[in-house]
C-alpha cells in the first residue's frame, strides 16, 4: 500500500509570497495528482503528472520519480489561493487514488 | 456544460437505516469514482466504474456498502444499516475515459450524518 505524506500540514503566508507544498510517496506510481479543495468543499483537479514539470498560470507542479517526491508551487500568492491542497498517487495498472492528508494554505492580504 | 451533480446535498439518517446517494456524471464520461471524506481525515477511494462495470471495488469498507451504475450514466451508492462511523462527505467524480488519459471532475458531495 502506498503511503502518501504531505508537508506542511498548515501554511500561512502573506499575499505575494512564493508557496511550496511537498508530497512524498513510498511506492513507485504511474501518476501523481494535485487537487484543490475550496473552503466550501468543492474539489478541483489541478495537475496530473507522471514526469517532469507542468505549469498552469501561477501554479507549477514538479515530480521527481527517482526520489518519489513532488512539489506544488504557487507564485505571487493571492488570498483566493487559500484552500486545502491534496496530493494523490495512482499505482500502476489501476484507477485507484491514494490521497495525502492535505495542506491547508491561508494567504493573508 | 453541466458538471457532476450529486443528490441529496445533505442527508441525516438514524443509525440502522439504509441510505441511497446518487451521482450524475458529466454526459459521455465513461469512468466514475466514489470517494469518502470523513471529518478530520483525508479522502479515501471507495469504488471505480468503467461503463456499468466496477473493476475495482477494493475501497468499499464493508459489505454494508454497495454501488451500481446503470446505462453508463447515473450511479447509486447504497449504505445498509448505517452506523455512526459512516458519517462523512461522499464525493463522486467522473472522467471521459479514465485517469490514465484525463483528469477527473468532482461533484459537490453528499454530507451524510448518522445519528
Amino acid at each position: 500500500k502506498n503511503e502518501v505524506e504531505q508537508s506542511p500540514q498548515n501554511l500561512t503566508a502573506q499575499e505575494g509570497e512564493f508557496i511550496t507544498i511537498n508530497c512524498s510517496y513510498s511506492v513507485g506510481i504511474s501518476a501523481l495528482h494535485w487537487l484543490q479543495q475550496h473552503p466550501g468543499g468543492g474539489i478541483v483537479s489541478l495537475f496530473m503528472l507522471s514526469s517532469g514539470k507542468k505549469k498552469h498560470g501561477r501554479l507549477i507542479a514538479t515530480i521527481n520519480i527517482q526520489e518519489k517526491h513532488s512539489s506544488l508551487h504557487i507564485t505571487a500568492s493571492h488570498p483566493r489561493d487559500s484552500a486545502v491542497y491534496i496530493c494523490a498517487v495512482r499505482d500502476f495498472g489501476n484507477e485507484k487514488l491514494t490521497f495525502g492528508t492535505g495542506t491547508r494554505l491561508t494567504i493573508i492580504p | 456544460g453541466a458538471g457532476v451533480s450529486q443528490s441529496p446535498s445533505n442527508k441525516v439518517t438514524e443509525k440502522g437505516k439504509d441510505v441511497e446517494l446518487r451521482c450524475d456524471p458529466i454526459s459521455g464520461h465513461t469512468a466514475l469514482y466514489w470517494y469518502r471524506q470523513s471529518l478530520g481525515q483525508g479522502l479515501e477511494f471507495l469504488i471505480y466504474f468503467q461503463g456499468n462495470s466496477a473493476p475495482d471495488k477494493s475501497g468499499l469498507p464493508s459489505d454494508r456498502f454497495s454501488a451500481e451504475r446503470t446505462g453508463g450514466s447515473v450511479s447509486t451508492l447504497t449504505i445498509q444499516r448505517t452506523q455512526q462511523e459512516d458519517s462523512a462527505v461522499y464525493l463522486c467524480a467522473s472522467s471521459p475515459i479514465g485517469m490514465r488519459f484525463y483528469e477527473q471532475y468532482f461533484g459537490p458531495g453528499t454530507r451524510l450524518t448518522v445519528t
